[in-house]
């Protein structure tokens, strides 16, 4: 149980344009999904933390209007990276908390962002 | 200010032997930690956790122990095997401290487990 899925797993695209990151948590609701950001040799730095049906909060330093978030339901967030460029260029892991459980937090295998 | 530190950046065991990941928090708020092990290119994959109201749980060949007075805690793997080889992170929260229980990592350690 306690699986979380992304997609897509990898992504190329052109300096301007959009990328949407889909993370569903497959059997079990999450009221509450994370977006973290990895650069290589780094810790998982988090991006905003996304509530069901409310706007996402967003750590400090994290652009809202450059990485937009929904969580539309309790099995879907996503993650719109807008306007991307190549310093955008990272490794995206969402996360999904089991409030029925011990609010351990879940992985998704995450999605490389590479931007030309 | 890091809340979670690992500062053993890598370590290595030998296979069968034990290996010992050391995990130091300054927030006397965190009162849930967990450990994490992370391949490249993969999220990080749950592991095992303690509640602050416990010293010790143990999961197979994983124990993980809390030393609340020393902010102290460790990941003991015995016997170590080859497939333990990765990145291990500890992850601490405060469940109840208005935080909405969000994760705070500390760098990482790399296992690397020779046979």
């Amino acid at each position: 149980g306690a699986v979380v899925s992304q997609h897509p797993s990898r992504v190329i695209c052109k300096s301007g344009t959009s990328v949407k990151i889909e993370c569903r948590s497959l059997d079990f609701q999450a009221t509450t999904m994370f977006w973290y950001r990895q650069f290589p040799k780094k810790s998982l730095m988090l991006m905003a933390t996304s509530n069901e049906g409310s706007k996402a909060t967003y750590e400090q330093g994290v652009e809202k209007d450059k990485f937009l978030i929904n969580h539309a339901s309790l099995t879907l967030s996503t993650l719109t990276v807008t306007s991307a460029h190549p310093e955008d260029s990272s490794f995206y892991i969402c996360s999904a908390r089991d409030v029925q459980g011990t609010d351990t937090q879940y992985f998704g295998p995450g999605t490389r962002l590479t931007v030309l | 200010d890091q809340q979670v530190k690992q500062n053993s950046p890598s370590l290595s065991v030998q296979e069968g032997r034990i290996s010992i990941l050391n995990c130091d928090y300054t927030n006397s708020m965190f009162d849930y930690f967990l450990w994490y092990k992370k391949y490249p290119a993969e999220g990080p994959t749950f592991l095992i956790s303690i509640s602050s109201i416990k010293d010790k749980n143990e999961d197979g060949r994983f124990t993980v122990f809390l030393n609340k007075s020393a902010k102290h805690l460790s990941l003991h793997i015995v016997p170590s095997q080859p497939g333990d080889s990765a990145v291990y992170f500890c992850a601490a929260s405060a469940r109840y401290g208005g935080s909405q229980g969000n994760l705070i990592f500390g760098k990482g350690t790399k296992l690397s487990v020779k046979p």
